[in-house]
């Protein structure tokens, strides 16, 4: 069991070019999370997916799409990077009926200049 | 957006000391979670709380679930080095299924 993977583990990017996060879980897991973590601010949620074929906006969604590819895979595209999107991105997955107990991956490093 | 105010933002103690740390928030949450990170790691789920009043053990470390359901700590006995890093309280508010809302951690470090 590998849980919780995401590709790549660094990325650094200029402003306005795009790119494509990857998150796969084999837990089985029917929710799937994204977060970005900045100094001092703990992790926000960008876009969720409590389900195969939902995705719901999560608290600083602007500037980012998802898809929720099939139960295992949830990406996360930046269209037109900035250089606010510079942190680190986690996907998280959780099990129904477990609330809160979200497993986490190992995170994306992304710079843009 | 609903925060969490976590304290205390970091912390020095000594190797054999013991830790204390908590959250707190104006709003009700139906699930109360600690989690921790190390460098370079994503964050570990350390101990969950699901019910107002329950105190839960993990090893060294034991949690409570606040009885107003606003609030919840988290407690380290005799600290060791391997207990560095950032933790992280997390809440499920109430009527919010699945979303977890994030304190802003408290880092430990652990002289010898």
């Amino acid at each position: 069991n590998a849980g919780v993977t995401q590709t790549p583990k660094f990325q650094v990017l200029k402003t306005g070019q795009s790119m494509t996060l990857q998150c796969a879980q084999d837990m089985n897991h029917n929710s799937m999370y994204w977060y970005r973590q900045d100094p001092g601010m703990g992790l926000r949620l960008i876009y969720y997916s409590a389900s195969e074929g939902t995705t719901d906006k999560g608290e600083v969604p602007n500037g980012y799409n998802v898809s929720r590819l099939n139960k295992r895979e949830f990406s996360l595209r930046l269209e037109s990077a900035a250089p606010s999107q510079t942190s680190v991105y986690f996907c998280a997955s959780i099990t129904s009926g477990r609330f809160g107990e979200q497993f986490f991956g190992p995170g994306t490093r992304l710079t843009v200049l | 957006g609903q925060q969490l105010n976590q304290s205390p933002q970091s912390m020095f103690i000594q190797e054999g000391e013991d830790v204390s740390m908590n959250c707190t928030s104006s709003s009700i949450f139906n699930t109360w979670l600690w989690y921790k990170q190390e460098p370079g790691e994503g964050p570990v789920l350390l101990i969950a709380l699901y019910k107002a009043g329950e105190l839960t053990s993990n090893g060294r470390l034991t949690a409570q679930f606040g009885i107003t359901r606003k609030d919840s700590f988290l407690n380290i006995s005799a600290s060791i080095p391997s207990d560095v890093g950032i933790y992280f309280c997390a809440g499920q508010l109430r009527g919010t299924a699945s979303k977890l809302t994030f304190g802003t951690g408290t880092r430990l470090q652990v002289t010898l």
